[in-house]
């Protein structure tokens, strides 16, 4: 079982929609994570929530809009996508980035399979 | 620039059997942390196996240890008496020190285990 929840497991959606991704953890991490996975490629960072606050966006369209309502919940707000946004979009958490927490390892969830039509 | 490299695409490995993925990383910072993650096609990254780089022992978890030369800056994962089950992508992956924290990928093994 895995510690970060991610909800819906599978999203079809048009253009013109709005959906939103969401993504839950129980471990007390204070950092969490959204990426973008295509199909046999590396994870693509798209966002980084520290301490709830907003601390990295890596230059994404704004039709993706990040949302961060408490420590253990992440939002991933979806509107007007394109067909080049299908892929898995994968939430992660770990310690906060005080002293000690970049050698912690970033915790996973099972992803969320977007499919835009 | 701090880069994450794996230069196999494929692997392949019969069941039982040992084998090792390559990877190799570049960073200008002393202090930065090392991981393996397992990607199977139910797609949950899961970790495997992790490495601080001041720590010289090379890390072991079970089947799984890591052999990490920091003067050559390589960091390969050995797979012993493999498993079916260990049929999956494999990413190496290393916050490699600095301001910005990131977790930055290689660009993945797609391992096969031959029964």
């Amino acid at each position: 079982d895995t510690e970060v929840t991610q909800t819906p497991k599978h999203l079809v959606m048009g253009m013109t929609n709005k959906k939103s991704l969401k993504c839950e953890q129980h471990m007390g991490h204070r950092a969490m994570y959204w990426y973008k996975q295509k199909a046999k490629k590396p994870p693509e960072l798209m966002f980084v929530y520290s301490y709830e606050k907003l601390s990295i966006n890596e230059s994404v369209p704004s039709r993706f809009s990040p949302e961060c309502p408490n420590s253990s919940l992440l939002n991933l707000h979806l509107h007007a996508l394109q067909p080049e946004d299908s892929a898995l979009y994968l939430c992660a958490s770990s310690q906060g980035f005080a002293v000690g927490g970049a050698r912690q390892p970033q915790h996973f969830g099972d992803g969320t399979r977007l499919s835009i039509l | 620039a701090q880069t994450v490299t794996q230069s196999q695409p494929e692997m392949s490995v019969q069941e039982a059997e040992t084998v090792t993925l390559s990877c190799t990383y570049d960073t200008s910072e002393s202090d930065y942390y090392l991981f393996w993650y397992k990607q199977p096609p139910s797609r949950q990254m899961i970790l495997v196996i992790r490495q601080e780089a001041y720590k010289q022992q090379n890390a072991t978890e079970n089947r799984f240890s890591v052999n990490f030369q920091k003067a050559a800056k390589s960091f390969s994962l050995k797979i012993s008496d493999s498993q079916l089950g260990d049929a999956a992508m494999y990413f190496c992956a290393g916050r490699l020190g600095g301001a910005t924290n990131k977790l930055i990928f290689g660009t993945g093994t797609l391992l096969a285990v031959q029964p």
